[in-house]
């Protein structure tokens, strides 16, 4: 199956830094890419939908000037947890729909930790 | 919004036992996929459906895209201790929706 990375796998924090997570499609080119947020035995809550070129179409409830999106290339997309506080930590997923009938293949995940 | 049902939300089987799992919903989907999440993983796609009545095969893994296009099973036979994880459906038409996972506990 097509390749998605993303890093860091683990980050660990202080309250009010930013942090940036990357995804990268490896194998192919990605127009859209997915970032979902996780919590313990919880299934994958969508926050936004990132299109290369332009701006993330993010889910109700979710701050778009807290989590900031970029997908500046088809093969790159990037969250940034701005000013993050430990309400924050969780476990954060990106995917990356494939020309293939747009299924999407997913990052290891981004385990965040905000002290 | 499309929601998907999927059940059961947990399953606790013997090593050697065959497992079931289904999802279904109001809406139809043009694609219906399965994956599986390990701890502190991404999801992995274990199968995936394009057709309406395909029975498709992944090892000891077996789905089906339901016929009205509104469901799907999978099935995981002689289950073996690394079958442990949470299971998610996904079905597509335009946007991805995701079930709510079901979380399988081999005991050896």
């Amino acid at each position: 199956g097509a390749v998605v990375s993303q890093h860091p796998s683990r980050v660990i924090c202080k309250s009010g830094t930013s942090v940036k997570i990357e995804c990268r499609s490896l194998d192919f080119q990605a127009t859209t890419m997915f970032w979902y947020r996780q919590f313990p035995k919880q299934s994958l809550m969508l926050m936004a939908t990132s299109n290369e070129g332009s701006k993330a179409t993010y889910e109700q409830g979710v701050e778009k000037d807290k989590f900031l999106i970029n997908h500046a290339s088809l093969t790159l997309s990037t969250l940034t947890v701005t000013s993050a506080h430990p309400e924050d930590s969780s476990f954060y997923i990106c995917s990356a729909g494939t020309p293939l009938r747009g299924i999407q293949y997913f990052g290891a995940g981004t385990r965040l930790s905000v002290l | 919004g499309q929601q998907l049902n999927q059940s059961p939300q947990s399953m606790f089987i013997q090593e050697g036992e065959d497992v079931s799992m289904n999802c279904t919903s109001s809406s139809i989907f043009n694609t219906w996929l399965w994956y599986k999440q390990d701890p502190g993983e991404g999801p992995v796609l274990l199968i995936a459906l394009y057709k309406a009545g395909e029975l498709t095969s992944n090892g000891r893994l077996t789905a089906q895209f339901g016929i009205t296009r509104k469901d799907s099973f999978l099935n995981i036979s002689a289950s073996i201790p690394s079958d442990v994880g949470i299971y998610f459906c996904a079905g597509q038409g335009g946007k991805s929706t995701f079930g709510d996972g079901t979380t399988l506990t081999v005991k050896p």
